[in-house]
């Protein structure tokens, strides 16, 4: 069936470097797209979401990629903090806040 | 602040016994609630969909009579588990949808152990 998965099960980056985790979607009929952080013991953490009519969206230290060409999705993290060590799930909105989730990437911040 | 509280955080109960976890919107009045399920080390699994005022719409290979979902009121979802089992032991997760624009809001999970 249609799914939403990720390429790296786990990110190692050191403190200040950029990071960037990726996320290949199947269905190309999703139109948009959210990233969630999610810590241990806790709850997902909405960071950044996209739409489909759009290639890129900047937040704070965070961007997202969407290329709908290739059906691939990306969230980088600019100088990259111990406090961004968690797992990192992109979903897909199938309608009315019904998601389902990649596979997730542990992030490692070293020092 | 949290828009969706979920209580309890963990819970431990003995196998066999049923446990009720309760997910309120705080922010919002939801009509739509989702319940979800996370194994250590895995993402996160739709379980069903609450709607208020009406019976849950479950996913595939979720067991309706093992998964009691009732939402009787626009701020409050809650899940049942029934006779629980070690097997059930999970991260149970909510979230409820902002009407206005269709942002989920997540709970910050239940643990259950079942022993």
């Amino acid at each position: 069936g249609e799914s939403v998965g990720l390429h790296l099960p786990t990110l190692s980056v050191q403190e200040g470097d950029n990071s960037i985790i990726n996320c290949a979607y199947s269905n190309s009929a999703s139109d948009y797209f959210i990233w969630y952080k999610q810590e241990s013991g806790k709850g997902p953490q909405f960071i950044i979401d996209i739409r489909s009519n759009m290639d890129k969206r900047q937040g704070q230290r965070v961007t997202v990629l969407l290329n709908k060409t290739v059906k691939h999705l990306s969230l980088q993290i600019a100088a990259t903090q111990p406090g961004d060590s968690a797992v990192y799930f992109c979903a897909e909105n199938s309608g009315w806040g019904k998601l389902q989730f990649g596979a997730g990437t542990q992030v490692v911040v070293t020092p | 602040g949290a828009v969706v509280s979920q209580h309890p955080s963990r819970v431990i109960c003995k196998s066999g016994t049923s446990v009720k976890i309760e997910c309120r919107s705080l922010d919002f009045q939801a009509t739509t609630m989702f319940w979800y399920r996370q194994f250590p080390k895995q993402s996160l699994m739709l379980m069903a969909t609450s709607n208020e005022g009406s019976k849950a719409t479950y996913e595939q290979g979720v067991e309706k009579d093992k998964f009691l979902i009732n939402h009787a009121s626009l701020t409050l979802s809650t899940l049942t588990v029934t006779s629980a089992h070690p097997e059930d032991s999970s991260f149970y997760i909510c979230s409820a949808r902002d009407p206005t624009d269709g942002e989920a809001f997540f709970g910050q999970g239940t643990r259950l152990t079942v022993v």
